[in-house]
């Protein structure tokens, strides 16, 4: 069992360069998300999915797009990156809504190194 | 709206002593409340939440958390450090009216031997 999949684990990027971040889980979740890590900060919502097909935006969204054609998949991409981007980014799923009424678990991926230069 | 302050950015405990690691929340609703461990260059790991029921909850790796309603706190404490604890600690809060997980900021824990 793979959980949470992630990658690649370390990347550079120049700026105005995109590329996409990769996710994969093996759990059958339903509910998948990224989120970026920066010092200080803990972590914030890029965007999230509740199934798929179907993806909506969380705190910091600008820069970023989703899709969610499978249940296993979720992948990050940067359409034009910029140094701003630079950070720590992970995927996540939980059976059901994270921030559903049963407070279901989050399990995360190892995470993936971000360099814009 | 909700949100999660972790008011210590680091803490220092020596090993076989007690350790905290503080949480206070702000929500709405009923709160759900989670602690995560991140390990150097690796993905974060539950350790435990608190949905309902008992105040005190036991996790992962013999720690335990406090939730406190009327402080509105959800403190992280183990009886006595291991060195190998040494990692940074997030705590989360959601709500049972739905929205987002907030996370804190993350207190940095360091065990010396």
């Amino acid at each position: 069992n793979a959980g949470v999949t992630q990658t690649p684990k370390f990347q550079v990027l120049k700026t105005g360069q995109s590329m996409t971040l990769q996710c994969a889980q093996d759990m059958n979740h339903e509910y998948m998300s990224w989120y970026r890590q920066d010092p200080g900060m803990g972590l914030r919502l890029i965007h999230y999915s509740v199934g798929a097909g179907i993806t909506d935006q969380g705190e910091v969204p600008n820069g970023y797009n989703v899709s969610r054609s499978t249940t296993e998949d979720f992948p990050l991409r940067l359409l034009s990156a910029a140094p701003s981007q630079t950070s720590v980014y992970f995927c996540a799923s939980s059976y059901s809504s994270p921030t559903g009424v049963f407070g279901n678990t989050i399990y995360f991926g190892e995470g993936s190194w971000l360099t814009v230069v | 709206a909700q949100s999660v302050a972790q008011p210590e950015d680091q803490v220092n405990v020596a090993e076989g002593n007690p350790l905290t690691v503080k949480c206070t929340y702000s929500v709405s609703g009923n709160p759900y409340l989670f602690w995560y461990v991140q390990y150097p260059n690796r993905g974060l790991q539950f350790l435990l939440k608190y949905i309902t029921g008992d105040n005190l909850v036991k996790g992962s790796y013999g720690f335990e958390a406090e939730f406190n309603k009327s402080q509105t706190s959800f403190h992280l404490k183990k009886p006595s450090a291991l060195v190998s604890d040494s990692a940074l600690y997030f705590c989360a809060v959601n709500h049972n009216q739905g929205g987002k997980l907030i996370f804190g900021q993350g207190t940095e824990l360091s065990v010396k031997p």
